[in-house]
């Protein structure tokens, strides 16, 4: 069974503090992973990650993926309250490229709390 | 531990076939959630549902339908498939009587339409 486990489950920091979310996970035919931050009724979508060792960016958040540890981390540098939010990671699965995935499991969440 | 499941990992369909997806979660909770998932579109609401018999359009509710007559029950209604409407479909709940952003999420349906 694909699994996705997501730590902390929840984290409390003061404005203007650095985190870090991790993501580890046990799927077979993984194709990406994602990051989603969620705040109302739709989480937003932060990143796809495919390769390991490449560090994607926005902003203040960046995320990389280690396919050999079977993990990915979260950054946020400089937090806001505006930050404060479920950040959902989730795994893709697949046999073949191009097109959808077959598959999506998603962790349980960290929800990160930034107080002013 | 919340379970969210949906009927079917995989489906094909024809272009113009009434399409069923059933979603069921067995915790009480009072919101659920219909998405869909496409490469590089990250996740889409379709239709959300706070409360049995009541339902709201989420951002691409066009083509789909919903019903959700018990609690623990939420279909997605694709009343004439097309090929557009292929896509990974996930259905979600969540506890809170109002939108709560803690979602439990389903496995996934894979729906192709030819």
């Amino acid at each position: 069974e694909d699994k996705v486990v997501q730590s902390p489950l929840s984290l409390v920091v003061h404005e203007g503090d650095t985190v870090t979310l991790n993501c580890s996970y046990e799927v077979t035919n993984f194709r990406s992973l994602l990051w989603y931050k969620q705040e109302k009724k739709a989480p937003t979508f932060l990143f796809m990650l495919t390769s390991s060792g490449i560090e994607k960016k926005s902003g203040r958040l960046s995320s990389i993926l280690d396919k050999k540890e079977l993990f990915s981390i979260l950054n946020i540098t400089a937090t806001q309250t505006g930050d404060s939010a479920v950040y959902l990671c989730a795994v893709e699965v697949g046999l073949y490229s191009g097109g959808g995935a077959d598959g999506l499991t998603f962790g349980k969440g960290t929800h990160l709390i930034i107080q002013p | 531990d919340v379970k969210v499941t949906q009927s079917s990992r995989y489906l094909v369909k024809r272009t113009g076939e009434k399409v069923f997806l059933e979603c069921v979660q067995d915790m009480d909770h009072e919101n659920m959630f219909w998405y869909r998932q496409d490469p590089g579109l990250g996740l889409r609401l379709i239709y959300f549902s706070y409360d049995v018999k009541m339902k709201e359009k989420g951002d691409i509710p066009e083509g789909y339908s919903v019903s959700r007559e018990k609690k623990e029950r939420f279909s997605l209604i694709l009343e004439s498939a097309s090929t557009n409407q292929t896509s990974m479909y996930l259905c979600a709940s969540s506890p809170d009587r109002f939108l709560s952003y803690e979602q439990y999420f389903g496995p996934g349906t894979r729906l192709t339409v030819t």
